[in-house]
């Protein structure tokens, strides 16, 4: 049961353009949802993240938008740079009475031409 | 630099071994969580250790334990290894035991070949 989707194995943007990552999940019981990031050989890094309570989030380049309603959520970055060119993790957490986990979906390999 | 250290990086072993890996959290984080990354997987949750206790299991084999030393280090078992267990382990820290607004910091993982 994947609770957490990315439809989209890879993406490929032009250097500039805008990149759009989404992220479907199925779990109502979710409210907060967390961008990592990803580069070969390291561990995912935390990028952004969005509560339940809000629709959007903004750190610099990246803004993350959360339809509730829809169970969506996208990752936008503008502009893209090369160096963003990476595997980008959209990850959530429910409420739990003594611990903590993060549900992760499979992951888009995001690829920035020069 | 996550500050999240996990050894060993790389390791090799047949089917039917045991291995431990191992994990030191972030300086003044509490909590360790596991994860397994197995191909084009996205990481899935094994298990969560606050301050020596056991907090949260996930899909964790029961050929597989942790645990979470008073050092707050904390290693993973994985016992009768099968070819199917070939996977990226990570290890991930953070401050509190958890609750929703819970961003974990990442070691580098290690990778196991089981072979």
């Amino acid at each position: 049961d994947q609770q957490v989707k990315q439809n989209s194995p890879s993406l490929s943007v032009q250097e500039g353009r805008i990149s759009i990552l989404n992220c479907d999940y199925t779990n109502s019981m979710f409210d907060y949802f967390l961008w990592y990031k990803k580069y070969p050989a390291e561990g995912p890094t935390f990028l952004i993240s969005i509560s339940s309570i809000k629709d959007k989030n903004e750190d610099g380049r990246f803004t993350v938008f959360l339809n509730k309603s829809a169970k969506h959520l996208s990752l936008h970055i503008v502009p893209s740079q090369p160096g963003d060119s990476a595997v980008y993790f959209c990850a959530a957490s429910a409420r739990e009475t003594s611990g903590s986990r993060l549900t992760f979906g499979e992951g888009t390999q995001l690829t920035v031409n020069p | 630099d996550s500050g999240v250290t996990q050894t060993p990086k790389h390791l090799i072993t047949a089917t039917g071994q045991r291995v431990t890996l191992r994990c030191s959290p972030r300086s003044g984080d509490l909590s360790v969580y596991w994860y397994q990354q197995s191909l084009d997987q996205g990481l899935q949750f094994l298990i969560q250790y606050y301050n020596g206790e056991e907090r949260a299991k996930g899909n964790i084999l029961e050929r597989f334990s942790a645990q979470q030393f008073p050092d707050l280090h904390s290693e993973l078992n994985l016992s009768s290894l099968e070819l199917g267990d070939s996977a990226l382990y990570f290890c991930a820290s953070s401050v509190g035991w958890g609750g929703p607004y819970t961003e974990a910091f990442f070691g580098q993982g290690t990778r196991l070949t089981v072979v």
